[in-house]
Order: structure tokens, then C-alpha cells, then sequence
């Protein structure tokens, strides 16, 4: 089954603690983002990546780091968490950027930073 | 700056009432638009998208949105909704000078049996 998983689902930390969520996705789409859900604000991008070692900032990057040395996987890395960054974060991959490739999101990670 | 506004923050309708919301963006240029759904413990899935052609996009559900260029806006339509048309909707823009993507804030939509 096509699709992009996320891990943990559900994660409490306290503020500093570094933590990673994990997200693969296992239909070879080269094209892989992060975003951020907060109430009346919408989605906003973290990071993107166009392909393996390419990655980019999105709209609000500070505070949030991510690698992609594998074509399946994107993990998001908060080095140094803190409240403000308690939120519900959803992965997302797509064959090709654009409106040529639809995004398909993982269930979403709901995070809490005491 | 680029960015996204969706008029409505929560919409409440009856079944078999019409739909619009509405979807404007801030930026001329080249745009890629999309409506995204979120149903109550779902993952967003699209509903429909506009990059190029015929500005009247159909989409999933009996969904369809318009694009009128000189009003930088993308709304979205349904002639008669159910009641499992209650979801929250995002409107999505990407400007092609970039791939990022940009969210409005999400109209929350409740159809009452």
C-alpha cells in the first residue's frame, strides 16, 4: 500500500531535549516536505527536499533541522525543543513538485514541549 | 510577502445547500492552486488542483473550484453538500518561482443533517 508513515504519533518532551520524527515514504517520489498545523494558521512549510542531499527552507525553518540521505526517508530533527514548537506536524511526499505531482501526507505527529 | 487567505474560518450549512469558499492569494505570477481536505481524524488528501488550461477545475466528490487570474482567487464550489462533506479545507498555493508550498488558514466546514 502507498504511503508515507510517521514516527513517533504522539511525543511529550520537555524544552531542550533533542527529538526526531521520522518519515518514509516507500513510493520512490523524489520530492518530500515538512509542515506545521497550528490553530488559525494553517499549514506552514518547515523544510523541503527536490531529492536525495537537497533540501531547502520553507516558511518557518527556525528551530527545526532535516536531512535526506535516502530517497524514502526525511526525519525532522528539533535540536533543542521549546514550547512554542508544540504543534501537529505532517510529512508529505510527491513524485515531482508542483501541481504535476500530487502530495500524499503521513497521519500527522502531535508534539507537546513542556 | 507571499500569502494565502481563506475568507471564512467556519462555515455552517445544512445538506443540499451550496458551498463557496473562497481562496485568495497575495502574489501575481505563475501559480499551481490546489484544495486540500482534512476530515475529522483523516490525513489531508487533495481535492482538486489547477496548474494550467480551463480555468474551472472539477474535483473528487463533486468539488470544483475556478480560477480568475486578474482576482488572484481560487474558490471552491459545491452545488449541494452532505453531511459527509463536513471537514476542514484548505486552499494551497505554490508560486512557480519556488516549490514551497503555502497554506491559507483553513475553513472549518459543518453540514447539518
Amino acid at each position: 500500500e502507498a504511503q508515507v508513515t510517521q514516527n513517533p504519533r504522539y511525543l511529550i518532551t520537555v524544552t531542550g531535549k533533542k527529538l526526531t520524527v521520522t518519515c518514509s515514504q516507500n513510493m520512490n517520489h523524489e520530492y518530500m516536505s515538512w509542515y506545521r498545523q497550528d490553530p488559525g494558521l494553517g499549514l506552514r512549510q518547515i523544510y523541503y527536499s527536490m531529492n536525495v542531499e537537497v533540501t531547502d527552507k520553507g516558511d518557518v525553518p527556525e528551530g527545526y533541522k532535516v536531512s535526506r540521505k535516502e530517497k524514502r526517508n526525511f526525519p525532522l530533527i528539533l535540536e533543542s525543543p521549546s514550547p512554542n514548537q508544540t504543534s501537529l506536524y505532517f510529512c508529505a511526499s510527491s513524485s515531482l513538485a508542483g501541481a504535476f505531482g500530487t502530495q500524499y501526507f503521513g497521519p500527522g505527529t502531535r508534539l507537546l514541549v513542556l | 510577502a507571499q500569502s494565502v487567505s481563506q475568507h471564512n474560518h467556519h462555515v455552517i450549512l445544512s445538506e443540499a445547500a451550496s458551498l463557496e469558499l473562497g481562496c485568495n492569494y497575495s502574489y501575481g505570477g505563475t501559480v499551481n492552486l490546489f484544495w486540500y481536505v482534512q476530515y475529522p481524524g483523516q490525513h489531508l488528501q487533495l481535492l482538486l488542483k489547477y496548474f494550467s488550461g480551463d480555468p474551472l477545475v472539477k474535483g473528487i466528490k463533486g468539488f470544483e473550484a475556478e480560477f480568475i487570474k486578474s482576482k488572484f482567487s481560487f474558490n471552491l464550489r459545491k452545488p449541494s453538500v452532505q453531511w459527509s462533506d463536513t471537514a476542514e479545507y484548505f486552499c494551497a498555493v505554490e508560486w512557480s518561482n519556488d516549490y514551497k508550498l503555502s497554506f491559507g488558514a483553513g475553513t472549518t466546514v459543518t453540514v447539518r443533517a
